[in-house]
């Protein structure tokens, strides 16, 4: 059964600070998706990551994929406080099917 | 283009009624799932299809049903509700199996 987990489930941090959020998966998977959910809103998708190694950058945000170590991370470069929201990885449950499991979530709170 | 939309927004019912959700997408996606979100349990995938006439069941099917008579549509139906099915019901779509899904804004359900 595949299992998604992220780390830290929730994270308090100062504007200016760097963190990183981990997800990590335990079957096989060549893709992982990030999205982001503002309190009370839907999910919007922030990264696709399709292959090993994959590296994708959006302003304050860089996720990348290491598919032997089954790992992801969602890097955040001098956090401002529009990022507060939580955070999501998912993952296909098949290589080519559409079937999601998501993680938990993690809840960041950047503070002034 | 409207993307994912859902209705109804917010619906309360009492215990026993049943109802449907309804979702539709104008991207003429093939696929497209439904998902409750529960506080502390990510999201969970209830039935997904990959196009007309083809639906299977999710990780948490029981106490609903699919159909996917037409590429927009996709409603949900609860057969007989139950407080355990109070949550937030999310529908989404995407082009194929590799890009990210697009979720509708979402329906709150309440089950008293």
């Amino acid at each position: 059964e595949l299992k998604v987990e992220q780390n830290p489930l929730f994270l308090s941090m100062q504007e200016g600070k760097n963190y990183t959020i981990y997800c990590n998966y335990s079957t096989t998977s060549d893709r992982l998706y990030w999205y982001r959910q503002d309190p009370g809103k839907s999910l919007e998708s922030l990264f696709v990551l399709l292959s090993n190694g994959a590296v994708k950058q959006e302003g304050r945000l860089m996720a990348s994929l290491d598919t032997k170590a089954r790992l992801s991370t969602l890097h955040i470069t001098a956090a401002v406080h529009d990022l507060s929201a939580t955070y999501f990885c998912a993952v296909p449950k098949e290589t080519s099917g559409s079937r999601l499991t998501f993680g938990e979530g993690t809840q960041l709170t950047v503070n002034p | 283009n409207a993307g994912v939309t859902q209705t109804p927004k917010f619906q309360v019912l009492k215990t026993g009624q049943s109802m449907t959700l309804q979702c539709a997408q104008d991207m003429n996606h093939e696929y497209m799932s439904w998902y409750r979100q529960d506080p502390g349990m990510g999201l969970r995938l209830i039935h997904y299809s990959v196009g007309a006439g083809i639906t299977d069941q999710g990780e948490v099917p029981n106490g609903y049903n699919v159909s996917r008579s037409t590429t927009e549509d996709f409603p949900l139906r609860l057969l007989s509700a139950a407080p355990s099915q109070t949550s937030v019901y999310f529908c989404a779509s995407s082009l194929d199996h590799y890009n990210e899904q697009f979720f509708g804004p979402g329906t709150r359900l309440t089950v008293l």
